[in-house]
């Protein structure tokens, strides 16, 4: 079963730049999505294929992978970015797409 | 625009049945796959499986398979999840969401979810 891993909590202040990893022993391999859930709110995508953004999607939210760990780096944050973060891949033969979130909090 | 309107809160027995939906506008709905995904309370994303209305093949993630029927109504624009018997532990945030299913798999649009509570 593939699993995806995440820090728990990530703590930025505004105007700073918030780095959230994705860990995983294929990654490198995988093409990794990202998704913004606020509280009380569905998920939003918010990178794509590892570093693509949907239109709509703020310049300061970009992705990267280097070896196995995915990265999304959040430039200029702020209060509004405050939010739980989750990474994904795709196998279908597996239970676990979904990294286990990350908590992003804006001091 | 691309919408997924989903059926509203719903409050159960254990041991009954339910069945909520997610209706699609704004393209065309059976050329592209639906996943449904639950979130438990305080807890993070689970993918449960994904139908393609156009022809109705649905795939099941392993720890749900046999656990939910996932099913499509193109006629009507419509996905639906369904529980013959319901558990406590089905109590949850249930979100459908249009994906891309090809080379790349991710969700594109998201449902605003449909909170399910079974509770004696």
């Amino acid at each position: 079963s593939y699993v995806l891993t995440q820090p728990p909590s990530v703590s930025v202040a505004p105007g700073q730049t918030a780095r959230i990893t994705c860990g995983g022993n294929n990654i490198g391999s995988d093409r990794v999505h990202w998704y913004q859930q606020k509280p009380g709110q569905a998920p939003v995508l918010v990178v794509h294929d590892d570093y693509d953004r949907p239109s709509g999607i703020p310049e300061r939210f970009s992705g990267s992978k280097s070896g196995n760990t995915a990265t999304l780096t959040i430039s200029r944050v702020e209060a509004g970015d405050e939010a739980d973060y989750y990474c994904q891949v795709w196998d279908e033969s597996s239970d676990r797409v979904f990294g286990g979130g990350t908590k992003l909090t804006v001091l | 625009e691309v919408q997924l309107v989903q059926s509203g809160a719903e409050v159960k027995r254990p041991g009954e049945s339910l069945k909520i939906s997610c209706k699609g506008s704004g393209y065309s709905f059976s050329n592209y796959w639906i996943a449904w995904v639950r979130q438990m309370p305080g807890k993070g994303l689970e993918w449960m499986g994904i139908i393609y209305p156009g022809d109705s093949d649905t795939r099941y993630s392993p720890s749900f398979q046999g656990q939910v029927t996932i099913s499509a109504d193109k006629s009507i624009s419509t996905a639906y999840l369904q529980w013959s018997s319901l558990k406590a532990s089905d109590t949850a945030m249930y979100y459908c969401a249009r994906i891309l299913y090809g080379g790349t798999v991710y969700f594109q649009h998201w449902g605003q979810g449909s909170l399910v509570t079974v509770s004696s």
